[in-house]
């Protein structure tokens, strides 16, 4: 499967606890962005990173988020002390390494509830 | 500000009617736009993709129009078929500085193909 893979699929966690959500790109692409789905809505942009950069994260809560794509391994989303607000689901998308408007594939992405 | 909306929220067609989802824009600077496609429980599909130096792009089944003298994107899906009833979203690349991307949605239109 040469996709956008994400993992969870579905994360389940109890008010305070830690969400740590995974994103490998489609093989060839090192641009990863995050993006955040509520119910009947579209999606809004979180996060764009490259290898070890964040580039620009003007969509991330200022607080309880953040996100990181290191050297080896998948990008990670992690939220700490969810709320029930942040009940959502989160897909990943990446493209390839173009300044050039590259077009974004996505993950199936983690669907994230708070009890 | 940036913003990418839709006219109609739902769309019935009959099986094997053409069937057009519209678009509007406000960023008159954007200059590329992307048409996905998401089912229930599934992360966005891409569709098609439109340059601002192009006002038609046809695929298969699909085409999608750009008049940019009133930042209008539409998508017309012909000989609609079952396997077309999702969620179909427009989204505008919008490029900040330093190289930083990002996608603006829609909310979303539901189109429902009846047998």
């Amino acid at each position: 499967n040469a996709g956008v893979m994400q993992n969870p699929r579905h994360l389940v966690r109890r008010r305070g606890q830690e969400a740590r959500l995974r994103c490998s790109p489609m093989k060839g692409h090192s641009h990863v962005y995050w993006y955040r789905q509520l119910p009947e809505e579209g999606l809004k942009f979180m996060v764009y990173l490259q290898k070890e950069n964040i580039i620009d994260e003007s969509g991330m809560p200022k607080e309880r988020f953040s996100a990181e794509f290191p050297k080896e391994g998948p990008s990670i989303l992690r939220i700490q002390q969810v709320v029930r607000g942040d009940s959502a689901a989160y897909f990943c998308a990446s493209s390839l390494p173009s300044w050039y408007q590259e077009t974004q594939y996505f993950g199936p992405g983690t669907r994230l509830l708070v009890l | 500000g940036e913003s990418v909306g839709l006219h109609l929220p739902t769309l019935s067609v009959q099986e094997g009617d053409n069937s057009i989802i519209n678009c509007a824009y406000s960023n008159s600077a954007s200059d590329y736009f992307i048409w996905y496609k998401q089912e229930s429980g599934k992360g966005p599909q891409f569709i098609i993709d439109i340059r601002s130096n192009m006002d038609k792009r046809q695929g298969q089944r699909v085409t999608v129009l750009l008049n940019k003298t009133v930042k209008h994107l539409s998508l017309q899906i012909a000989a609609t078929q079952p396997g077309d009833s999702a969620v179909y979203f427009c989204a505008e690349n919008i490029r900040g500085s330093q190289g930083a991307q990002k996608l603006v949605f829609g909310q979303g239109t539901r189109l429902t193909i009846n047998p």
